[in-house]
């Protein structure tokens, strides 16, 4: 079965700083990948998806990488600011009908 | 639009207790779905509903019952609680279950059983 790992450690960065977050997947390669953001109390909002065939995707400061052969996405946030600081979790299709299979997120501290 | 929404917010049951989760959604989405989060274990799904009418167990189904009761509405039954069902719970709703559909999440219920 599908694996994923993010890093289990927080990340303390320096405001301005990028921020990089990092999810590893072990079996299949999937269609799409997603990330979400999570803060303390909440439930997880839509950032980004992106698609196996796309090797980058952007939004405003956020930008995610999809790599099959490393199996491995990235997560780039430039500019960071202590409004960023929250969970990031990835998800991936389960290969099986359209179901999400989640990392278990990456806490993001962004000190001013 | 209220999105998607759940009730309660929070719930101490004890051990053996019943209960049932409420979630709707006002988006019009065909597939709703009840996830649990656990520190360090991420979202584990315990059942989802591609459409109205049809429900399916996920990862974690154990204890849990679900009704589709109508195109907005998708609850969670826990018919007889034990402690290892301590936990938060997410309702998510999507347009369609497939996978390049996002997914949107309730504020979440936070459950403790004693």
């Amino acid at each position: 079965s599908q694996k994923i790992e993010q890093n289990s450690e927080a990340l303390n960065i320096q405001e301005g700083k990028t921020a990089t977050l990092t999810c590893n997947y072990t079996n299949y390669s999937p269609a799409y990948l997603q990330w979400y953001r999570q803060d303390p109390g909440r439930g997880p909002v839509f950032l980004l998806l992106i698609r196996e065939n796309e090797k980058e995707k952007r939004k405003e400061r956020l930008k995610v990488t999809f790599d099959t052969t490393l199996k491995q996405s990235l997560f780039h946030i430039t500019a960071s600011q202590p409004a960023d600081s929250a969970t990031y979790l990835c998800a991936l299709d389960d290969n099986q009908g359209g179901k999400l299979i989640f990392g278990q997120g990456t806490e993001l501290s962004v000190k001013p | 639009n209220a999105g998607v929404t759940q009730t309660p917010k929070f719930q101490v049951l004890k051990t053996g207790q019943s209960m049932t989760l409420q979630c709707a959604q006002d988006m019009n989405h065909n597939s709703m779905y009840w996830y649990r989060q656990d520190p360090g274990m991420g979202l584990r799904l315990i059942y989802y509903s591609a459409s109205e009418g049809t429900t399916d167990k996920g990862e974690v189904p154990n204890g849990y019952n679900v009704s589709r009761l109508n195109k907005r509405e998708f609850s969670l039954r826990l018919e007889s609680a034990a402690p290892s069902q301590t936990s938060v719970y997410f309702c998510a709703s999507s347009e369609q279950s497939v996978s390049y559909n996002e997914q949107f999440f309730g504020p979440g219920t936070r459950l403790t059983v004693l």
